[in-house]
């Protein structure tokens, strides 16, 4: 079964960066995208940008160029995300999700990361 | 980027209930929607695809509809699993968008 294993929560300080990763299995991971998606609470969801393993090719929400950067290793069938200079309003849960379909379409989603931004 | 309405925003409802929820997209998206559940720990699992087809496993009591730029999530008839939150997503153009959630909770 597809299944997308996240990891753990981070405590980071201010103006740091924090990597996170996505560990999939359950299906061939270079065969299809994976989204990245962030959860404030109160703010709702927001798309952070995709990843395309098969040839690492990305694209990312304008907001949040330069802040993200979305990685793959084919090797271990895991996706990062890393967030740089980190300030309190990227304190949130982040998701992963599989993307499959049309579009932008997202079928299996991780369980969340949870980022604390505090000093 | 489109607009994603989604109403109400909370819902109180009973076991054996049936509610509905909507989405109102700002500009056409053709039917690409999706609804999603979220639970109490966190966990987000998809219910519903292209407006009204339901994923695999999902019980028949959710069901996806649309009329025009409107769509609506169903519950037939409430069961103590089903209280969670609940969003739409489309994902028809870049960027996608999510609606703002409804949690539905036990009257």
């Amino acid at each position: 079964q597809v299944q997308l294993q996240q990891s753990g929560p981070e405590l980071v300080k201010p103006g740091a960066l924090v990597k996170i990763s996505c560990k999939a299995s359950g299906y061939t991971f270079t065969s299809y995208d994976i989204n990245w998606v962030k959860q404030r609470p109160g703010q709702g969801l927001e798309w952070i940008g995709w990843i395309y393993p098969g040839d690492g090719s990305t694209k990312y929400n304008e907001k949040f160029k330069g802040k993200a950067t979305l990685t793959a290793d084919k090797s271990s069938s895991t996706a990062y995300m890393q967030l740089s200079s980190l300030t309190s309003e990227n304190s949130a849960v982040y998701f992963c999700a599989r993307g499959n379909g049309y579009g932008y379409a997202m079928d299996y989603w991780g369980q969340g990361t949870s980022v604390t931004v505090s000093s | 980027d489109i607009q994603m309405t989604q109403s109400p925003s909370s819902l109180s409802a009973s076991l054996g209930e049936r509610v509905s929820l909507t989405c109102r997209a700002s500009q056409e998206i053709s039917g690409y929607l999706s609804w999603l559940q979220q639970k109490p720990d966190g966990t987000i699992k998809r219910l519903i695809y292209a407006a009204s087809t339901l994923d695999s496993g999902v019980p028949k009591r959710f069901s996806g509809s649309r009329s025009g730029s409107d769509y609506s999530l169903t519950i037939s008839s409430l069961e103590s699993e089903d209280f969670a939150d609940y969003y739409c997503l489309q994902y028809a153009s870049y960027p996608p968008t999510f609606g703002g959630g409804t949690k539905l909770e036990i009257k």
